[in-house]
């Protein structure tokens, strides 16, 4: 059973351009969770989607971020016009589903903005 | 507001003796907690849980205790293995479904 996975596991982009995020959840697993990694931090919550709808998106910005889960394919997280604040590793979690169980992490996107 | 603290960025042990890891924690509206440990370059990997209608909870070499009055777990690795050189994260939640983590704390075992 494969686990999350995450690509690009790097992406460099400049000032102003678009990234995009994919995260494959493991098979099975309906809720998706995106949290963010700034350097020498912990981990921040930023959204959570089950398939086709957003559940939670108290932690991401209300600019430039975007988040999507469809019906078919992976969940997509979109920052455009990014600026050199967003360089961070973005990590993605998916699980089954109840609260009580576990989320399991892809190997995270290093993304680098020059 | 850091509603999930782990005081101590990083701790050494000895090959062999017991590494404890310390969180604290500030919403008591929080009734699930999460161990996770995490190597440079790759995702965060679960360890082991608690509920909170429990004080204790173990699996092995990892035992997590849970203090709810104190607003305190922590997690204990007996005996320490080189292998288990990593950062450790302690994670809460209360229903919601969403993680908050700690900064972390980064174990080195000495061999």
């Amino acid at each position: 059973n494969a686990g999350v996975m995450q690509n690009p596991r790097h992406l460099v982009r400049r000032r102003g351009q678009e990234a995009r995020l994919r995260c494959s959840p493991m098979k099975g697993h309906s809720h998706v969770y995106w949290y963010r990694q700034l350097p020498e931090e912990g981990l921040k919550f930023m959204v959570y989607l089950q398939k086709e709808n957003i559940i939670d998106e108290s932690g991401m910005p209300k600019e430039r971020f975007s988040a999507e889960f469809p019906k078919e394919g992976p969940s997509i997280l979109r920052i455009q016009q990014v600026v050199r604040g967003d360089s961070a590793a973005y990590f993605c979690a998916s699980k089954m589903g109840g609260s009580t169980d576990e989320q399991y992490f892809g190997p995270g996107t290093r993304l680098t903005v020059t | 507001d850091q509603q999930v603290k782990q005081n101590s960025p990083s701790l050494s042990v000895q090959e062999g003796r017991i590494s404890i890891l310390n969180c604290d924690y500030t919403n008591s509206m929080f009734d699930y907690f999460l161990w996770y440990k995490k190597y440079p370059a790759e995702g965060p990997t679960f360890l082991i849980s608690i509920s909170s209608i429990k004080d204790k909870n173990e699996d092995g070499r990892f035992t997590v205790f849970l203090n709810k009055s104190a607003k305190h777990l922590s997690l204990h690795i007996v005996p320490s293995q080189p292998g288990d050189s990593a950062v450790y994260f302690c994670a809460a939640n209360f229903g919601n479904e969403k993680l908050t983590f700690g900064t972390g704390t980064r174990l080195t075992i000495i061999p």
